[in-house]
């Protein structure tokens, strides 16, 4: 079966610093990897996906997160942090079972990311 | 092109009330979710449909009733409301293709709150 666990459930960077938000994953079986941002009072927009294409997967407003399968991790990370990018963001995987494909995800427990001006 | 609509966007029941709520996605996807949110657990599945005319239960049912009679349509009942179901319920539809690596994409929410 597969999870995903998001660690720090709250992060806190200063404007224009390094964002590193950390997923790692369990799965029986190659996974399909994705990341999504919430702003407040809206639903979630997909960020980036990885599908077994290139490890380093870009993003829209510049995030990026790089499969690692020896680490079973899938980072999510911005060179520069903006007061924008305050926001929710949900780690998830394809729930890929026995029943065949049927486009279930598995969240983590999501990641709150705070910037300071 | 208007995505996920889900209506309405809040909502307030007293305990024991019923409503339902609807979910709308033009982009011919196959497969429907009903999800709901709560703080510190993230999105917790309720019910899914694969197909117009099928569904399945997910993670947390209980409570809740769903139909899918025509394609671009998922419907979320609460037959009696319970305080426990005060949440932020977020419908979401994704294509059939590729074995999973299809994203899903998400409406913008329906706050409910059961007094």
């Amino acid at each position: 079966a597969q999870s995903v666990t998001q660690l720090g459930s709250h992060v806190s960077v200063s404007e224009g610093a390094l964002v590193l938000l950390r997923c790692n994953y369990s799965s029986s079986v190659p996974p399909y990897l994705f990341w999504y941002v919430q702003y407040p009072n809206q639903g979630l927009q997909l960020l980036l996906k990885y599908t077994s294409a290139a490890t380093l997967v870009k993003g829209i407003n510049g995030f990026e997160a790089e499969f690692k399968k020896s680490e079973t991790s899938f980072h999510l990370t911005k060179p520069s942090a903006h007061m924008s990018d305050a926001a929710e963001y949900f780690c998830a995987v394809s729930d890929r079972g026995r029943s065949g494909n049927t486009g279930k995800l598995i969240f983590g427990q999501g990641t709150t990311l705070q910037v300071k001006p | 092109n208007a995505g996920v609509t889900q209506t309405p966007k809040f909502r307030v029941l007293k305990t024991g009330q019923s409503m339902t709520l609807l979910c709308a996605q033009d982009m011919n996807h196959e497969y429907m979710y009903w999800y709901r949110q709560d703080p510190g657990m993230g999105l917790r599945l309720i019910h899914y449909s694969v197909g117009e005319g099928t569904t399945a239960k997910g993670e947390v049912p209980d409570g809740y009733n769903v139909s899918r009679l025509k394609k671009q349509n998922f419907l979320l009942g609460l037959e009696s409301a319970a305080p426990s179901q005060t949440s932020v319920y977020f419908c979401a539809s994704s294509y059939s293709l590729g074995r999973g690596n299809q994203p899903q994409h998400f409406g913008d929410g329906t706050r409910l709150s059961i007094l």
